[in-house]
């Protein structure tokens, strides 16, 4: 069965500086997709950013971007110019022909 | 505006009886999520459906049931057999071809039982 690991339960930033969230998943298939959700303290979860895995560029939306590393099985959030409103819970999450795999999740805190 | 509902937000019931939480989404989507998260953790897949009539269990199916008898509507019932029930309950859908699959949630539902 696909598992997806975050090791950082939580993690810290400065307002305007950068952060990494890592992601790491276990799976034998070759097709499948990687996503980024945030879940702020209103509890909706917010799709971030997509990743194909048969795509080698990384995704970015504005400020949000992936590290993602098919090899090592890798797909880390990179967050620049944090800002307060980022805080949140981060969860990655895999999916392929099957259901959806999440991570236990980052709670991100933002220092202004 | 296409989204996803569940209501109600906050529901309260006394141990012992059954409660339904209701899903509905106008996306046009085939599949349709059941999620329940508890407090500083992940989400654990409860049910799914890819197709209306049919449904399958996730990890934690055991007290909980579910209907698909429209395509927009995915209700849950947590059965007094659930051993604690208290929780957020997020619903969830997404396309099965053409897309990325990327799953939309609704608002969720905290659902606490006394």
């Amino acid at each position: 069965a696909q598992t997806v690991t975050q090791s950082q339960p939580e993690m810290s930033v400065q307002e305007a500086e950068t952060v990494t969230l890592s992601c790491t998943y276990d799976t034998s298939e070759s097709d499948y997709y990687l996503f980024w959700y945030k879940q702020p303290p209103s509890r909706q979860m917010i799709l971030v950013i997509r990743q194909e895995a048969y795509k080698q560029q990384n995704a970015t939306e504005n400020r949000f971007s992936v590290n993602f590393q098919k090899a090592a099985k890798s797909f880390s959030l990179k967050i620049s110019d944090s800002q307060l409103g980022d805080a949140a819970m981060y969860f990655c999450a895999y999916r392929s022909a099957g259901d959806m795999r999440f991570g236990a999740g980052t709670r991100l805190t933002v220092k202004p | 505006d296409g989204g996803i509902t569940q209501s109600p937000k906050y529901l309260f019931r006394k141990e012992g009886q059954n409660v339904t939480l209701s899903c509905e989404q106008n996306l046009n989507h085939d599949a349709m999520y059941w999620y329940r998260q508890d407090p500083g953790q992940g989400l654990r897949l409860i049910y799914y459906s890819q197709i209306v009539n049919d449904f399958q269990k996730g990890d934690i199916a055991e007290g909980y049931s579910v209907s698909r008898e429209k395509k927009e509507s995915f209700p849950l019932t947590v059965t007094s057999a659930q051993k604690n029930p208290t929780a957020f309950y997020l619903c969830a859908s997404s396309r099965l071809w053409g897309g990325s699959y990327e799953q939309y949630f609704g608002p969720g539902t905290r659902l606490t039982v006394t």
